[in-house]
């Protein structure tokens, strides 16, 4: 099975600041991976598919890079409307599996 | 748009078996190329994915349950359902069902459903 690991497990931002979010996998998993926000109480949604590719109504401020094993997740400046869990996932390999998550709150 | 609404049983008994059905509206759980899973939350944890079905009817479990896990499809009622059996307090958690993986290189899952509390509790 395909490991993720994330980090950090969470941070604490300003309004306006760039954040940034690695996920690593136990293995190389080309650009198969995809990042989600999960808002509390709600379930998550898909906001980058394919490692960097922007889900069709997902603002511009939302990005994601990287490949083989190593992945990045940057909000190039943070919205109140941000604060959520983030959570990157591997579809290189069955079964599926969700990186441990990334909570987000404002500084 | 496509929609997706979980349903069933809120409080199961200790070894007893988990029952979960989700209701796919604005379009139709035959269509090609997509397959529908369940993924489950614990409380306050992370995400794991149980399983998926193709509307051929061909399923995929986690191996971690495996043993314990059924999806099945009806297609004349556009849904999908979920059984858990020999349920214990370490099942307890939130249970999503969601559209996904695709069948061409579409690996995730959108749109979810709102997802339903199910407690194992005696």
């Amino acid at each position: 099975d395909i490991q993720m690991t994330q980090s950090p497990s969470s941070l604490s931002a300003s309004v306006g600041d760039r954040v940034t979010i690695t996920c690593q996998a136990s293995q190389d998993i080309s650009n198969y991976l995809n990042w989600y926000q999960q808002k509390p109480g709600k379930a998550p949604k898909l906001l980058i598919y394919d490692a960097s590719n922007l889900e069709t109504g997902v603002p511009s401020r939302f990005s994601g890079s990287g490949s083989g094993t190593d992945f990045t997740f940057t909000i190039s400046s943070l919205q109140p409307e941000d604060i959520a869990t983030y959570y990157c996932q591997q579809y290189d390999n069955l079964p599926l599996s969700f990186g441990p998550g990334t909570k987000v709150d404002i500084k | 748009q496509l929609q997706l609404q979980e349903s069933g049983s809120g409080l199961v008994k200790p070894s007893q078996t988990l029952s979960l059905t989700c209701a796919v509206s604005g379009g139709s759980i035959s269509s090609g190329g997509y397959s529908w899973s369940w993924i489950r939350q614990p409380p306050g944890k992370g995400l794991e994915w149980i399983g998926y079905i193709y509307h051929s009817g061909s399923t995929y479990y986690n191996p971690s349950l495996k043993s314990r896990v059924t999806i099945s499809v009806d297609r004349s009622k556009n849904q999908f359902s979920l059984k858990l059996s020999s349920v214990t307090a370490a099942d307890t958690a939130v249970y999503y069902c969601a559209r996904g993986p695709g069948g061409y290189g579409q690996g995730w899952f959108d749109p979810w459903g709102q997802g339903t509390l199910v407690t194992v509790s005696s």
